[in-house]
């Protein structure tokens, strides 16, 4: 089975500042995507960013930028020039080896002070 | 082009009740997806549908719980006889395709209090 782990409960840092939220996951998959999703207060399930497993190259998204360690099994995600609307929940996600479904992490509070 | 539907957006039901959550997909999505939140938790999959067909509900309990996605209409989640430990957001996803292909879009939940 899949797991994914984001150690961060929660992260605070002002505005304009680059902040990286973490996450590993365990799998015996080659093939798999990763995702960050972001939900804001509303709770809407925000797509920000998907990597391919299969792809070397590090996806990235205007201030979005993850840091893809296939042999590390770590995905964490870069937002750079952070702005108040980036406050929000953001969860890393798994899905690969014939699954029909996401596998999420727990979350990461992720808040932006002006 | 409307996106995923889930309504009603707060569902309050009283122990024993029955629960019925209803999402519609985008326009041209075949593929819905089931998923509940608990407090303080990430989104735990439940159930992946296509039309009229479930593919996979490995994710959802084996009592009280059933999904259907008939021809016409939306995708229902159906809860009978609710208990406390129902209490959760309720997310639809829809995607054109398998999602592990592509992505998949999501509701903006439906949250059920059970009282």
């Amino acid at each position: 089975a899949q797991t994914v782990t984001q150690s961060q409960p929660e992260m605070s840092v002002q505005e304009a500042e680059t902040v990286t939220l973490s996450c590993t996951y365990d799998t015996s998959e080659n093939n798999y995507y990763l995702f960050w999703y972001k939900q804001p207060p509303s709770r809407q399930m925000i797509l920000v960013i998907r990597q391919e497993a299969y792809k070397q190259q590090n996806a990235t998204e205007n201030r979005f930028s993850v840091n893809f360690q296939k042999a590390a099994k770590s995905f964490s995600l870069k937002i750079s020039d952070s702005q108040l609307g980036d406050t929000a929940m953001y969860f890393c996600a798994f899905i690969g080896g014939g699954a029909d479904g996401l596998t999420f992490g727990k979350g990461t509070h992720l808040i932006i002070q002006p | 082009n409307a996106g995923v539907m889930q309504n009603p957006r707060h569902l309050v039901r009283r122990r024993g009740q029955e629960a019925r959550l209803r999402c519609s997909p985008m326009k041209g999505h075949s593929h819905v997806y089931w998923y509940r939140q608990l407090p303080e938790e990430g989104l735990k999959f439940m159930v992946y549908l296509q039309k009229e067909n479930i593919i996979d509900e490995s994710g959802m309990p084996k009592e009280r719980f059933s999904a259907e996605f008939p021809k016409e209409g939306p995708s229902i989640l159906r809860i009978q006889q609710v208990v406390r430990g129902d209490s959760a957001a309720y997310f639809c996803a829809s995607s054109p395709n398998r999602h592990v292909n592509t992505e998949a879009f999501f509701g903006q939940g439906t949250r059920l209090t059970v009282v």
